[in-house]
């Protein structure tokens, strides 16, 4: 069955610093993968997905995401953090019926100026 | 870009009755439609997935008969919580998806229900 779990629960970093959120996958068939931010009492906003094209994925808000099979990781980068940037971020993948998605528990992050 | 419109944003109900969701695809035709829960701090869980014309298809260890889920058109999906109790409080969000994964899954604003 399809998973995802995300490494660290809670991350912080500084205004300006870089930001490292990780999601490794499992999954039985090749994997479409996204990244979603959410903001307190609001839905979910796609940051970028992976579905079988580069490797190397390039979201909105200057987020990336490089598919790593051989680590079975698809983790989030952004070489400057903001202060709006502070939310809740959640890694997903497509489950195996191709249909639905399949969320990590999310990662908060927090950023300081 | 797609947009998904969901109502009511919160709404605060007596326990024993009955409170429907609406989830509407605003500029485009939704054949699948899913509803998610979301306890505080927590991921979302995913609840159903509901095609246009047919039966939802409802995930392990969610009671069909409390979450009714109607999807009547291609751009319109409802969940009606039956006999809400405080229990059922929580936050759920609607997704749809367009034809082709590369529309991607578009979700709603999330409703925060309370029962009291």
């Amino acid at each position: 069955a399809q998973s995802v779990t995300q490494l660290g629960s809670h991350v912080s970093v500084s205004e300006g610093a870089l930001v490292l959120l990780r999601c490794n996958y499992s999954s039985s068939v090749p994997p479409y993968l996204f990244w979603y931010v959410q903001y307190p009492n609001q839905g979910l906003q796609l940051l970028l997905k992976y579905t079988s094209a580069a490797t190397l994925v390039k979201g909105i808000n200057g987020f990336e995401a490089e598919f790593k099979k051989s680590e079975t990781s698809f983790h989030l980068t952004k070489p400057s953090a903001h202060m709006s940037d502070a939310a809740e971020y959640f890694c997903a993948v497509r489950n195996q019926a191709g249909t639905a998605l399949i969320f990590g528990k999310g990662t908060t992050l927090s950023v300081s100026s | 870009g797609a947009v998904v419109s969901q109502h009511p944003s919160w709404v605060i109900c007596k326990s024993g009755t009955s409170v429907k969701i609406e989830c509407r695809s605003l500029d485009f035709q939704a054949t699948t439609m899913f509803w998610y829960r979301q306890f505080p701090k927590q991921s979302l869980m995913l609840m159903a997935t509901s095609n246009e014309g047919s039966k939802a298809t409802y995930e392990q260890g969610v009671e069909k008969d409390k979450f009714l889920i109607n999807h009547a058109s291609l751009t319109l999906s409802t969940l009606t919580v039956t006999s809400a109790h405080p229990e059922d409080s929580s936050f759920y969000i609607c997704s749809a998806r367009a034809t082709g994964v590369e529309k991607g899954y578009t979700f709603g604003s999330g409703t925060r229900l309370t029962v009291v």
